[in-house]
């Protein structure tokens, strides 16, 4: 399968730890984006990377949250000291810079106990 | 920024009949469209777009219609079916020329029910 995965799928956390996870994109995919969806809500975006260079944040994106795309290819974002209100699904999603046309992952579901 | 409004919120339907879903959006720069269909524990599953150079775009069953000047597009689905059941979501970018497209800005979705 070569779409978008993310890792890990599920992840539950006590408040204060920190957490990180994957995202590999499609090969050949040069953008590589963050979004975080809450429960009856669309998807809002993070954070947003051309190759290795990160492009675009969010004011949604506290100083909590770091993300990297250190060779252009695959993706972490951390959280730390999480909170409660960090409890989302974290989705990625890739495009070519040339077209529009963005392609999601399954996400990865945080709670924070 | 880009705002986009979705309604209705949820909407049931008889299997066989249309499903109509509306979006608008605030800013005028926005020049993509696309739509997505999202079921449940699974991301968003990209299922048609249209860019504003066009009014309408048909894929089998499924057809979206823009209307720049009103700032509005709709998805349709005919002779809908069970597994079309789902949450919908519609979205806006735009795609200057100099540095590619940006963020999509999404609808809070619809959840659409299709009644055997």
């Amino acid at each position: 399968d070569t779409g978008v995965s993310q890792n890990p799928r599920h992840k539950i956390t006590k408040r204060g730890q920190n957490v990180t996870f994957r995202c590999d994109p499609i090969s050949e995919h040069n953008r590589l984006y963050w979004y975080r969806q809450t429960l009856g809500q669309g998807p809002e975006f993070l954070t947003y990377f051309q190759n290795e260079a990160q492009l675009e944040k969010s004011r949604l994106l506290s100083d909590r949250f770091s993300a990297e795309r250190p060779k252009g290819s695959f993706s972490t974002l951390e959280i730390q000291r999480t909170e409660q209100g960090d409890s989302a699904m974290y989705l990625c999603a890739s495009s070519f810079w040339e077209g529009n046309e963005q392609f999601f992952g399954p996400g990865t579901r945080l709670t924070v106990l | 920024g880009e705002n986009v409004e979705q309604h209705p919120s949820t909407l049931s339907v008889q299997e066989g009949d249309s499903a109509v879903i509306k979006c608008t959006y605030s800013d005028s720069a926005s020049n993509y469209f696309p739509w997505y269909k999202q079921e449940l524990g699974k991301g968003p599953q990209l299922i048609i777009d249209i860019r504003s150079n066009v009014g309408e775009k048909k894929d089998q069953r499924i057809a979206v219609t823009l209307n720049k000047t009103a700032k509005h597009f709709s998805l349709h689905i005919t002779e809908t079916q069970p597994e079309d059941s789902a949450v919908y979501f519609c979205a806006a970018s735009s795609d200057p020329l100099t540095t590619g497209n940006t963020p999509l800005v999404f609808g809070k979705g619809t959840r659409l029910s299709v009644i055997a």
